[in-house]
C-alpha cells in the first residue's frame, strides 16, 4: 500500500534548464508536504514543504506545486546546477498522526 | 542551532549478534524522535517515533526495539540481528508540533 509514489525513478537534465521532479498520493487526509534531497551516504535535508491549504510554495530556485484535487505536487528548480544531482523524496502527513510518509525517491542528474 | 548525531557510521554484524545504535540530538529540548530504515533502492520507513522519555511507539513488527533513556537520546537495539536487518538507518528529530523533521547522517548497516 504505496500511499506516496514517485514514479520516475530517475531524471536527467541540462544545467540551467528546470527540473520538475513529480509525487502522486492516494491518501486525502494529507494535509501537508515536504520534499527532502538526499546525497549518499548522508541523512535526507529538508528542503521545502507545503500546506494543504496553499497551491505553491517558493523558495529561492526550488518550488512546490500542489493540486489536490489531482492529489499531485511537484518541485521545480530553476535554473538546475550539478550540485542539485541527488536523490529527492516527497514526503507527505496528515496533522491528526503528524507520521510522515515517503516516497521511493527520484534520482535526479543535472549535466553540465 | 540543533545538531543530531548518529553513530557508528558503518557496522558490519554477524547474523545472530546484538545491535545497538545510537543517536542524540543537541540545542533543543524534549523534541520528538524518530527511527527511519531505508532498504535499497527503496524509500525510508518509519520504524519507531517517541514523543518523550519512555515513550515509543512502533509502527512496523520486527525483532527490532528502541528506547529513550534521556530526552534527547534514541537507540535502536536488536537482540539477534537478521539478514534483512541490513539497511541505512536515520535518526530523525522533529519540534513540538512542527512538521518538520531533520534527518541525522545515518549508520549503513551490512548483516553478514
Amino acid at each position: 500500500d504505496q500511499q506516496v509514489k514517485q514514479n520516475s525513478p530517475s531524471l536527467s537534465v541540462q544545467e540551467g534548464r528546470i527540473s520538475i521532479l513529480n509525487c502522486d498520493y492516494t491518501n486525502s487526509m494529507f494535509d501537508y508536504f515536504l520534499w527532502y534531497k538526499k546525497y549518499p551516504a548522508e541523512g535526507p535535508t529538508f528542503l521545502i514543504s507545503i500546506s494543504s491549504i496553499k497551491d505553491k510554495n517558493e523558495d529561492g530556485r526550488f518550488t512546490v506545486f500542489l493540486n489536490k484535487s489531482a492529489k499531485h505536487l511537484s518541485l521545480h528548480i530553476v535554473p538546475s546546477q550539478p550540485g542539485d544531482s541527488a536523490v529527492y523524496f516527497c514526503a507527505a502527513l496528515s496533522s491528526n498522526t503528524g507520521k510522515l510518509i515517503f516516497g521511493q525517491g527520484t534520482t535526479l542528474q543535472v549535466k553540465p | 542551532s540543533q545538531t543530531i548525531h548518529q553513530w557508528p557510521a558503518t557496522l558490519v554484524q554477524p547474523v545472530g549478534s546484538p545491535l545497538s545504535l545510537e543517536c542524540t540530538v543537541e540545542g533543543t529540548s524534549n523534541p520528538n524522535l524518530y527511527w527511519y530504515r531505508q532498504a535499497a533502492g527503496r524509500g525510508l520507513q518509519l520504524l519507531f517515533y517517541s514523543v518523550g522519555i519512555g515513550q515509543i511507539s512502533s509502527e512496523v513488527p520486527q525483532n527490532l526495539s528502541a528506547s529513550r533513556p534521556q530526552d534527547r537520546q534514541f537507540i535502536l537495539s536488536s537482540k539477534k540481528l537478521l539478514l534483512s536487518d541490513s539497511g541505512f538507518y536515520l535518526c530523525a528529530w522533529s519540534e513540538g508540533s512542527e512538521y518538520e523533521q531533520y534527518f541525522g547522517p545515518g549508520t549503513r548497516l551490512t548483516v553478514t
